[in-house]
């Protein structure tokens, strides 16, 4: 079955630093990666993808993410931070096959001035 | 519509009555998915609905959750006899037919509090 852990539940960072959000997740199959955010009051909307082929991705608002198999890592990067990043930050995986992703526990990104 | 719309956005009711949450998927959209986002809990999946197949109900965490998605497109979460463990965000998202991974889309999501 697979699985997602967020080693970080709260990462705090001064704005124009760079920052990482670590996510590792475990599954005896191919998978798909995905990150999403979550401004306060608001749904989840997704960040970037894993499907197949390059190992770093790029998704919306500066972010990337590069995936990793020998170390089943997915981690999420960002070289400067602005304030309006402060949000909850979901790291999820779906088997080939499946069609049910599985969430990770988020990780709280706040942004200081 | 232009996005997953979720009803009501917030709920307060008592301990033992049964609540109902709507959602309304994008249109097009074949999948559905309900989750749970508990404080400090990540998103816990619920209910998984795909077209005219029968959903994937593995995880209710009990008899007192039910779902049901009428013509292939609204959905209703039915909790009955609430418990205060059941307060939490109720999340729907959708996703298109055919897309290999499943890309969601979420709705705003349904907060309910039990008191």
């Amino acid at each position: 079955a697979q699985s997602v852990t967020q080693l970080d539940s709260q990462v705090p960072v001064f704005e124009e630093a760079p920052v990482e959000l670590r996510c590792n997740y475990s599954s005896s199959v191919s998978v798909y990666l995905f990150w999403y955010v979550q401004y306060p009051n608001q749904g989840l909307q997704l960040l970037l993808k894993y499907l197949s082929g390059s190992t770093l991705v790029k998704g919306i608002n500066g972010f990337e993410a590069e995936f990793n198999k020998s170390q089943t890592s997915f981690h999420l990067r960002k070289p400067s931070v602005h304030i309006s990043d402060t949000a909850e930050y979901f790291c999820a995986v779906s088997e080939r096959g499946s069609y049910i992703p599985t969430f990770g526990r988020g990780t709280s990104l706040i942004v200081h001035p | 519509g232009a996005g997953v719309s979720q009803s009501p956005s917030n709920k307060v009711t008592e301990k033992g009555k049964d609540v109902e949450l709507r959602c309304d998927p994008i249109s097009g959209h074949t999948a559905l998915y309900w989750y749970r986002q508990s404080l400090g809990q990540g998103l816990e999946f619920l209910i998984y609905f795909q077209g005219n197949s029968a959903p994937d109900k593995s995880g209710l965490p009990s008899d007192r959750f039910s779902a049901e998605r009428t013509g292939g497109s609204v959905s209703t979460l039915t909790i009955q006899r609430t418990q205060q463990e059941d307060s939490a965000v109720y999340l729907c998202a959708s996703s298109p037919p055919n897309s290999g991974a499943n890309v969601l889309t979420f709705g705003a999501g349904s907060r309910l509090t039990v008191l």
